[in-house]
């Protein structure tokens, strides 16, 4: 069964360092997603992307993000200068449109220090 | 704006318990609503969905029922097993969402723990 797969599974990183979180979306999928869960609370939209541009983003989604699809499978979420308060849940997802069903990776924990 | 609110967690039950993990949600017009799942070291995994009022969405023995009036997608399965322990959140994809637009709202969460 095709699945969305994300790495790391867990980071640490310190306060102010740059990350980048990484997703390989279904092959023949054309949105991405990325949702973060801070812990003990909602799982939150920050960004969705299709056709090489952000087609919506939250409030979450400052200046500090980017989001890029480098080649045919990657997609990837930079956090450009990590706060401690960036520390949460990072899920990609994706879709082939329409109201088909979004598949979700397992996540990955990231840890500011 | 929109929001899920659901129970507040961890539930503890018994195998063959009955389930009820309530949800209620805000939002204009007739939102897409959801029942995700996510098993221990795992992604969130789709359970059911309903896309209209009335409707009901079914799955693996679970099932949740659109009431509009109750604004209300209450999680319920008649007999839990072991293997039902995960963390189930609610969510809902607005009504005017377009094509691809999976902007979807959830809920906090609810831990089920299900014992022999």
């Amino acid at each position: 069964e095709p699945e969305v797969t994300q790495t790391p599974s867990h980071q640490v990183t310190q306060m102010g360092q740059e990350v980048i979180l990484r997703c390989v979306p279904i092959s023949n999928h054309l949105y991405f997603y990325w949702y973060r869960q801070i812990l003990g609370q909602k799982v939150e939209f920050l960004v969705s992307f299709y056709n090489n541009e952000i087609s919506e983003k939250s409030e979450i989604f400052d200046d500090q993000f980017s989001v890029e699809r480098p080649d045919g499978s990657n997609f990837t979420l930079k956090i450009r200068s990590t706060k401690l308060e960036d520390s949460a849940m990072y899920f990609c997802a994706s879709t082939g449109g329409g109201t088909n069903e979004a598949f979700f990776g397992q996540g990955t924990r990231l840890t500011v220090v | 704006g929109d929001s899920v609110t659901q129970m507040e967690g961890p539930v503890t039950l018994s195998e063959e318990a009955f389930l009820t993990i309530n949800c209620t949600y805000t939002a204009t017009g007739y939102p897409s609503l959801f029942w995700y799942v996510q098993y221990p070291g795992e992604g969130l995994q789709l359970l059911l969905k309903a896309t209209k009022a009335d409707d009901k969405g079914s799955n693996k023995g679970f099932e949740a029922t659109y009431r509009k009036e109750t604004t209300s997608f209450h999680l319920e399965k008649g007999s839990v097993q072991v293997s039902d322990s995960a963390v189930y959140f609610c969510a809902l994809r607005p009504a005017y969402s377009g094509a691809g637009s999976y902007q979807l709202t959830f809920g906090k969460g609810t831990k089920l723990s299900v014992i022999p």
